[in-house]
Order: structure tokens, then sequence, then C-alpha cells
């Protein structure tokens, strides 16, 4: 099974809006509304951002949303700042066999 | 508050085994619906899953890995083991463990990771 497909890179200028997509297919992002947005700072462990699309763990700031449409999904982060900068992965359960599955990751970075 | 911590060989020469410690503490690896898997990132490249471990010792494989590795616990230490086989220097990477939410299908928490690299 392929990785989802990210755009490798993303940028925005402070106090803007980015929007970042995550492709999948029928068989994982489209079948199952368990896709989530982790966020990676260098040298550091990702963090959880978005689960089950559209929801915020306890302390993730209301600047990030999620949504899905068909296979692809989107994280959109808002009043861009500059602790935003970071890599983002999506992920998404893709099956009893193939489990989990990660997008190549999309470098942000804030102007 | 649930912490993980992976420990393990730095270097490890190619076709040679590495084992992987996870040690979970804040959480029983025995409570009904907790699950701990294993994710590794190569340098400069993306997130790869590749195993979880449930409570009840059901387990899940990367299916393009499958053939290499082994999860397993040992709930009496409260650690999750990651055995992978036959390494060759595109296995270097950071090796996490973090644990997966039952309710949210997401990992919620995450270890530090441990670099491994392979190179005679």
């Amino acid at each position: 099974q392929s990785a989802l497909t990210q755009p490798p890179s993303a940028s925005g200028s402070p106090g803007q809006s980015v929007t970042i997509s995550c492709t999948g297919t029928s068989s994982d992002v489209g079948a199952y509304n368990y896709v989530s947005w982790y966020q990676q700072h260098p040298g550091k462990a990702p963090k959880l951002m978005i689960y089950e699309v559209t929801k915020r763990p306890s302390g993730v700031p209301d600047r990030f949303s999620g949504s899905k449409s068909g296979n692809t999904a989107s994280l959109t982060v808002s009043g861009l700042q500059a602790e935003d900068e970071a890599d983002y992965y999506c992920s998404s359960f893709a099956g009893s066999n193939n489990f989990e599955l990660f997008g190549g990751g999309t470098k942000l970075t804030v102007l | 508050q649930i912490t993980l911590k992976e420990s393990g060989p730095t270097l490890v020469k190619p076709t040679q085994t590495v084992t992987l410690t996870c040690t979970v503490a804040g959480l029983s690896l025995s409570t009904n619906g907790v699950s701990v898997g294993w994710i590794r990132q190569p340098p400069g490249k993306a997130l790869e899953w590749l195993a979880l471990i449930y409570w009840d010792d059901d387990k899940r494989y990367s299916p393009s890995l499958k053939s290499r590795l082994a999860i397993t616990k040992d709930t009496s230490k409260n650690q999750v083991v990651l055995t992978m086989t036959n390494m060759d220097p595109v296995d270097t990477a950071t090796y996490y463990c973090a644990h997966r939410h039952r309710a949210w299908d997401a990992f919620d928490i995450w270890g530090q990771g441990t670099m491994v690299t392979v190179s005679s």
C-alpha cells in the first residue's frame, strides 16, 4: 500500500491561513473517518494535532482544523504563528491488513 | 501521566537482528483497550508505521515488513519489544514507540525516539 500523498511544502505569512492536503484512496482516507494529523518540529517526536478528521486533543489551539472530502483530507492552520513552522504528517486507518498509513509529510514555512 | 521511552542499540551491522524496547509508565499494558505501536522515520524522510500490539496480545504488522518484524510485550516489566531481522542500511532511522488511543484510533502519546544506524 502506498503512502498518502501530501504536498512537500506549504507557506504563509503570519496571520494568514494555509491548507495542507492529504490524498489517499477509497480503501483508507475515503473509507474511514480515522484521519489524524501530526506536527513535528525538528529533532522532536510527532505531536497529535487532529484525530477522527476534525477533532482536536485538549491543548491544541482551535487555529488548527481538519476536514475531509472523498479520498482527500485537509488540515487548515488559521492565524499562522511563527511556532506553527514545522513538518506536518497525515495518517489514516487503512483496514485490518494495512492498518495505518502515513503521508509523505509537508514542511510548513511561516514567511 | 503516560510516558513511553525507547531503548536499544545505536549501531548495528547489516544482516544483524535489532531488538528495541519501549518502556511504558503510567499505564498498564494489560489494561483492556491498551495498544502500543512502533513507527520509524529515516533521516529527513517521512514516518512509517511498523507494528502494533494490543492488551490481549493481538498484533498487527506493516505488510511490507511483516516477514522481518516481531512485536511482543512483557507485562511484568510493562515493556513492548520490537525485533527486526536482517537489518540493512536503508533501515537506518529514528524508531518511535507510541500509545494508540483506543477511541480516537490515533497515536496520542509518543516516546522521544531512538536512533538506529545500520552500517558495517
